[in-house]
């Protein structure tokens, strides 16, 4: 089993819809994650933190369901900017290292 | 402010020559990663640094792979008689603390080509 499993999508919605996407983690202990975007070819960026109580930012809610070792990314009223590739990242217990997800494809058309 | 920064951009290089690819990371930054992406795929843990040394190695595919970080700043990384499957894009990253709690800083990458 992958350490960190996203489904790649891709996800294909008209702008203003919400959507969402999950990601799943092997080790329960994982203490960190993240979301992050990356534009085709360009480098990843960090979206956000994800805390254990839930975290939002503007259209953005990010959210950890430990008992089920997943996290979730929803994005409410989408826009055409918003089409990128969303990376889920984990830091396992004792490491250093962050691991990325393959990441979800997100494509928002007009 | 300055972000981090690698050189070359990009790099096309025959099979079996060396190559090597440099991260100069934010200022101050004391933990420096090293990631591959192959394309279409998802990024690939090389190595770690906190200051100079390498705590985790666990990453680097072969004895080929090796880095090194001097000053606590700016790394290498070099790849030996490189192989068509050596290419990819190589990121690197680095954070304020390195503790798996601090968000990764990437810079622009090196796409390298393996002809």
């Amino acid at each position: 089993r992958k350490e960190v499993e996203q489904d790649p999508g891709p996800f294909n919605v008209p702008e203003g819809a919400t959507v969402a996407f999950n990601c799943t983690y092997s080790n329960s202990a994982s203490q960190s994650f993240f979301w992050y975007r990356q534009d085709c070819r360009k480098e990843p960026k960090l979206l956000m933190s994800v805390y254990s109580s839930g975290n939002e930012d503007g259209r953005f809610t990010a959210q950890l369901n430990r008992a089920s070792q997943y996290i979730s990314l929803l994005i409410r009223d989408s826009k055409l900017s918003d089409s990128a590739t969303y990376l889920c990242v984990v830091n396992p217990p004792g490491s250093y290292k962050l691991i990325f997800g393959s990441g979800t494809r997100l494509l928002v058309r007009p | 402010g300055a972000g981090v920064s690698q050189s070359p951009s990009n790099k096309v290089t025959e099979k079996g020559k060396d190559v090597e690819l440099r991260c100069d990371p934010i200022s101050g930054h004391t933990a420096l990663y090293w990631y591959r992406q192959s394309l279409g795929q998802g990024l690939e843990f090389l190595i770690y640094f906190q200051g100079n040394s390498a705590p985790d190695k666990s990453g680097l595919p072969s004895d080929r792979f090796s880095a090194e970080r001097t000053g606590g700043s700016v790394s290498t990384l070099t790849i030996q008689r490189t192989q068509q499957e050596d290419s990819a894009v190589y990121l690197c990253a680095s954070s304020l603390l390195g503790q798996g709690d601090s968000p990764l800083h990437f810079g622009n990458g090196t796409r390298l080509t393996v002809t």
